[in-house]
């Protein structure tokens, strides 16, 4: 089946940087990567997904790329605020229907 | 709005009781899932059904089971509760097209 790897584990940034989180996976027939993320004592919220069709797609200061031929695809988050402190989960899937292979999470401190 | 709730925020069980979960979404959605979430982990996939009575197995069945009597509701059952089942878990209902999990608030379940 599916695995993916997400790196770092934990990130801490000051406030106004950008921050970086990558995922791998393994299986070439996954098509649909979405990433959620999880504040603290809350459920996990979809925050951006990418399709394997499109190599990059933003959403005011947050943007996923996706590099099919290394099989990773990373979330960019520009102009960290305090509230961006959360874990972030990525995933992949094979497409509808199929069930979502998560990474490990990433817990990234945003430092006033 | 898409609202998935789950029968209890907190649990407490004793090792070898039955411990049924329960998990009902209101938007008619034909797929959902059962993790478990436990800290460097990530999400791990229990089970998922794809219709009413049909359920699929994920990464980690052992020593639980599904029921999906109704398109709503999705029942995790753990049939002897162990102390390594102690966790959260979270369980989810996907959205067709978008392929959007939307996720309950979790149970934190703690076997003694």
């Amino acid at each position: 089946g599916e695995n993916v790897e997400q790196h770092p584990s934990t990130l801490s940034v000051q406030e106004g940087d950008s921050a970086v989180i990558k995922c791998t996976y393994s299986d070439s027939a996954s098509n649909y990567f979405p990433w959620y993320k999880q504040e603290l004592g809350k459920r996990p919220q979809l925050i951006i997904d990418i399709r394997s069709n499109v190599g990059e797609k933003k959403d005011q200061r947050i943007a996923v790329t996706l590099n099919k031929t290394a099989k990773h695809f990373s979330l960019h988050i520009t102009e960290t605020q305090p509230e961006d402190s959360a874990v972030y989960f990525c995933a992949a899937s094979i497409g509808t229907g199929n069930q979502f292979y998560f990474g490990t999470g990433t817990s990234l401190t945003v430092i006033p | 709005d898409v609202k998935v709730t789950q029968s209890s925020r907190y649990l407490v069980k004793r090792t070898g009781e039955k411990v049924f979960l329960e998990c009902v979404q209101d938007m008619d959605h034909e797929n959902m899932f059962w993790y478990r979430q436990d800290p460097g982990l990530g999400l791990r996939l229990i089970y998922f059904s794809y219709d009413v009575k049909m359920k699929e197995k994920g990464d980690i069945p052992e020593g639980y089971s599904v029921s999906r009597e109704k398109k709503e509701r999705f029942s995790l059952i753990l049939e002897s509760a162990s102390t390594n089942q102690t966790s959260m878990y979270l369980c989810a209902s996907l959205d067709f097209p978008t392929d959007t999990q939307y996720f309950g608030p979790g149970t934190r379940l703690t076997v003694l």
